[in-house]
């Protein structure tokens, strides 16, 4: 089983639209919980952590639910500019800091 | 805003020859880490380095790998004799603390192709 595993992508918006981006993880240990954002060729830039309450960002929220071992990010009134790959991450506590990422999900939006 | 640099931004190389990729940290962080992201595939954990010695290594890092930090700004991965699989994006990152919890910052990437 994948450490941490993503919707297979691409996701193809219009604009404004809300888009919704699931994760899971397998290890029960693991500590800390991030969305990044990739775009194309280019280095993963942090968007936001997610915190167990669940937490937002201007149109971005994140929930956690660590019974289920499962991330989710949610896009509200979709910009061209959100087009990008998004990366769920997370960190396992006897392994320091090691990002462990997911393979990530496309994200198209469209004018 | 302080950021990671990382040099040079693309290499190419022929296969068995020695590449050293460089790193510049952000300056008042003290953990650094290597990852690397083969074309198409998801960003995978290389190596994670603290007080002068590797925290932690991955698999994927073997004896053909190893890290430095020669002086007080530069980080380099040292790839001894390059293989065809070697080829792809290496990123470079720092963080203030090694927790797990802070956040790392990552440099624009070197790609490395091994003709």
């Amino acid at each position: 089983r994948k450490e941490v595993e993503q919707d297979p992508g691409p996701f193809n918006v219009p604009e404004g639209a809300t888009v919704a981006f699931n994760c899971t993880y397998s290890n029960s240990a693991s500590q800390s919980f991030f969305w990044y954002r990739q775009d194309c060729r280019k280095e993963p830039k942090l968007l936001m952590s997610v915190y167990s309450s669940g937490n937002e960002d201007g149109r971005f929220t994140a929930q956690l639910n660590r019974a289920s071992q499962y991330i989710s990010l949610l896009i509200r009134d979709s910009k061209l500019s959100d087009s990008a790959t998004y990366l769920c991450v997370v960190t396992v506590r006897s392994q320091g800091g090691k990002l462990i990422f997911g393979q990530g999900t496309e994200l198209s939006v469209k004018p | 805003e302080p950021e990671v640099t990382q040099t040079p931004s693309h290499q190419v190389t022929q296969m068995g020859q020695e590449v050293i990729l460089r790193c510049v940290p952000i300056s008042n962080h003290l953990y650094f880490y290597w990852y690397r992201q083969i074309l198409g595939q998801k960003v995978e954990f290389l190596v994670s380095f603290y007080n002068n010695e590797i925290s932690e290594k991955s698999e994927i890092f073997d004896d053909q790998f190893s890290v430095e930090r020669p002086d007080g700004s530069n980080f380099t991965l040292k790839i001894r004799s390059t293989k065809l699989e070697d080829s792809a994006m290496y990123f470079c990152a720092s963080s203030s603390a090694g927790a797990g919890t802070d956040t790392q910052y990552f440099g624009p990437g070197t790609r490395l192709t091994v003709l």
